[in-house]
């Protein structure tokens, strides 16, 4: 079975670019949720979404970030205007309400210039 | 608020010693609790997870116990491995598995020496 994928892998880009990072969870899953992993601050959920319907947004860190999930296969979280300080990991996880934790992808790292 | 506190790395072990990494909590309700294992360059696996007080998870030779009396869940393994070196994240979560984000400890990066 594939697991939830995350693209890209790594991503470079300059401070002010916008940055749009993309999740499709694991078929049938009815929660995502995105984090952030930094070395000061662990890790970070910043939102999480049910039946494709944003349900807690408290952790996204300033305006500058924006998610979406258009439907049961797709999700970005996206920056802009992106800073250094936005560096991290970030991973995406789905799970299927009362049957077990959450599974994640593989992250993406975002280095900002 | 809730929160997780791990014991701060790198735990560096020779092969075949015995492993304990410490995880308390503080958490608002009733958590179930969790590990997850992070190999280099990879997202997060669930290693073994507890819901109740005084549930024993298990998995790949490592345990965890419950305990309520004490808010911890500390992670044990009899014998350690060169391939169990990873960062290992203790975690809570409230309300019905699958629903809601986790909390996460800062992580323990553990060094397994042949």
């Amino acid at each position: 079975d594939a697991g939830v994928i995350q693209s890209p892998r790594h991503e470079v880009t300059e401070m002010g670019q916008e940055v749009t990072l993309r999740c499709k969870p694991i078929s049938g899953h009815d929660y995502l949720f995105w984090y952030r992993q930094t070395m000061m601050r662990g890790l970070e959920l910043l939102i999480y979404f049910n039946n494709n319907v944003p349900i807690d947004d408290s952790g996204m860190p300033e305006d500058r970030f924006s998610a979406k999930m258009p439907n049961a296969s797709f999700s970005t979280l996206k920056i802009q205007p992106s800073e250094p300080r936005d560096s991290a990991v970030y991973f995406c996880a789905s799970t299927r309400r009362g049957e077990g934790p959450q599974h994640f992808g593989d992250g993406t790292r975002l280095s900002i210039l | 608020g809730n929160s997780v506190t791990q014991m701060e790395g790198p735990v560096t072990l020779s092969e075949e010693a015995f492993l304990t990494i410490n995880c308390t909590y503080t958490a608002t309700g009733y958590p179930s609790l969790f590990w997850y294992v992070q190999y280099p360059g990879e997202g997060l696996q669930l290693l073994l997870k507890a819901t109740k007080a005084d549930d024993k998870g298990s998995n790949k030779g490592f345990e965890a116990t419950y305990r309520k009396e004490t808010t911890s869940f500390h992670l044990e393994k009899g014998s350690v491995q060169v391939s169990d070196s990873a960062v290992y994240f203790c975690a809570l979560k409230l309300g019905r598995i699958g629903a809601d984000g986790l909390t996460f400890g800062k992580g323990t990066h553990l060094i397994i020496q042949p």
